[in-house]
């Protein structure tokens, strides 16, 4: 089952507006993972902050990370066409048989210029 | 450095059929993770090897198996194709455990199963 939850699932917003993602869990994380995919491609990765980290900032990312509220959420700045793509937020956890990234169902968001 | 890659693109089976798909990870990545998309059920998780030992391994059927060489390619297996195997297979390569640090992932293979 999906780990997270993300939050809206689809955004559209014009370019140069700020985007804002949210991403909501449900068990105990070692960290939190933000990837980008375009269209039916491989990910790329964007952010990871660690369970004991409350705010990171990658050039115009933003990712805040709230373990009380098992909560992230990842804001592009000054957004770009460029930026249109699935955004996913990832948990990771050590379990007794290894440890595994369990993703959210995304976000789809669109940046019109 | 060469990102991951994987091998073929594009696959089109029937029904019953078995397919395996190929990955190469970033050289000096000792850990290769297979996760599957699809749009009803997102990404999940399948199975991570490291250092040719299957260290993790998602809730999918035992039709679907992969192995990894002493060079750290890997192989994924799906036996008996079944419609709902049709996705993009996806592998993803990192210097440890998934989830412990970025995974770098390759663009895919799409699977289409008839």
């Amino acid at each position: 089952s999906q780990q997270g939850e993300e939050d809206p699932q689809a955004l559209s917003i014009q370019e140069g507006e700020n985007a804002t993602m949210n991403c909501s869990y449900k068990t105990s994380i070692n960290n939190l993972q933000w990837y980008r995919q375009n269209s039916g491609r491989g990910l790329v990765h964007l952010i990871l902050i660690r369970s004991n980290e409350r705010e990171k900032h990658s050039g115009r990312l933003r990712v805040t990370l709230d373990t009380s509220k098992k909560s992230s959420s990842l804001l592009i700045t000054a957004s770009r066409a460029a930026d249109t793509a699935s955004y996913f937020c990832a948990t990771a956890r050590w379990e007794t048989s290894g440890s595994r990234l369990t993703f959210g169902e995304g976000t789809q968001l669109t940046v019109n210029p | 450095k060469a990102g991951v890659t994987q091998t073929p693109r594009y696959l089109i089976k029937t029904r019953g059929q078995q397919v395996t798909l190929s990955c190469s990870p970033i050289s000096g990545h000792r850990s290769v993770s297979w996760y599957q998309q699809t749009p009803g059920q997102g990404l999940q998780f399948l199975f991570e090897y490291f250092s040719e030992t299957q260290r993790n391994k998602g809730n999918f059927p035992g039709r679907f198996s992969g192995r990894q060489f002493s060079n750290s390619r890997s192989e994924m297996n799906v036996s008996t194709l079944e419609l709902g195997d049709s996705a993009l297979y996806l592998c993803a390569s990192s210097t440890s455990g998934s989830g412990i640090r970025e995974q770098y992932f390759g663009p895919g293979t799409r699977l289409t199963v008839t």
